[in-house]
């Protein structure tokens, strides 16, 4: 069972394009959603996250909005450039009793930014 | 500089050969833990530990063990490793603060 849902699987986008990415979910304990970047060869490192007390939050030119009652979020990234190319996940986390820590990844999109 | 190390990188082995995968983290982070990484399937969670000689199973830990005996090391064993766990694995630890993970730089293991 999947419990996030990414798409797009890849995506090919124009420099200066947007890029948008999305995920659904399902389960409502989820309490933290972040994204990771991962460039080829390397391990996936955070990019940005947000909490579900919020509807959008940015860090520069990538940006996460956020719906509740939907149980979707998505990454968007403005004026997207060659060096954006990698592999984006999402994730939802759910922090158990106990303390204990539960992420679920998106299967991941491969994002290509053609110069 | 804050970083999670993982060995070997790369590996090639065969079927039934007992193989570890070393991680080890500089961040004095509690909780740490493994995922393979499959074409298509994403990150699956193998094994977390919140702590010392705490260890739990994630969503795929079939034909793995772990064990974490200090708080910087959490060792991954493939006591006999078979051509279905031909994967990338990624060893990564959390900041307890921030809840970020870090994640060391993938071990590709290729069973034959």
């Amino acid at each position: 069972q999947q419990q996030v849902k990414q798409s797009p699987q890849s995506l090919i986008v124009q420099k200066g394009g947007i890029s948008i990415i999305n995920c659904a979910y399902e389960n409502t304990a989820f309490d933290y959603f972040p994204w990771y970047q991962q460039f080829p060869g390397k391990g996936p490192a955070l990019l940005i996250a947000i909490r579900p007390d919020v509807s959008e939050k940015k860090e520069g030119r990538f940006t996460i909005s956020f719906n509740k009652s939907a149980k979707q979020f998505s990454l968007h990234i403005m004026d997207s450039q060659p060096g954006d190319s990698a592999t984006y996940f999402c994730a939802a986390i759910y922090h158990a009793s106990g303390g204990s820590y539960i992420p679920t990844f998106g299967r991941g999109t491969s994002l290509i930014v053609h110069p | 500089e804050a970083q999670v190390t993982q060995n070997p990188r790369y590996l090639i082995t065969v079927t039934g050969k007992k193989l570890t995968v070393t991680c080890s983290q500089n961040m004095n982070h509690e909780y740490m833990s493994w995922y393979r990484q499959d074409p298509g399937l994403g990150l699956r969670q193998i094994y977390y530990s919140m702590n010392v000689e705490v260890t739990d199973k994630g969503d795929v830990p079939e034909g793995y063990k772990v064990s974490r005996k200090e708080k910087r090391n959490f060792p991954l064993i493939l006591e006999s490793p078979s051509p279905n766990q031909t994967s990338l694995y990624f060893c990564a630890s959390r900041s307890k603060n921030t809840g970020e993970l870090f994640f060391g730089e993938g071990s590709r293991l290729t069973v034959l």
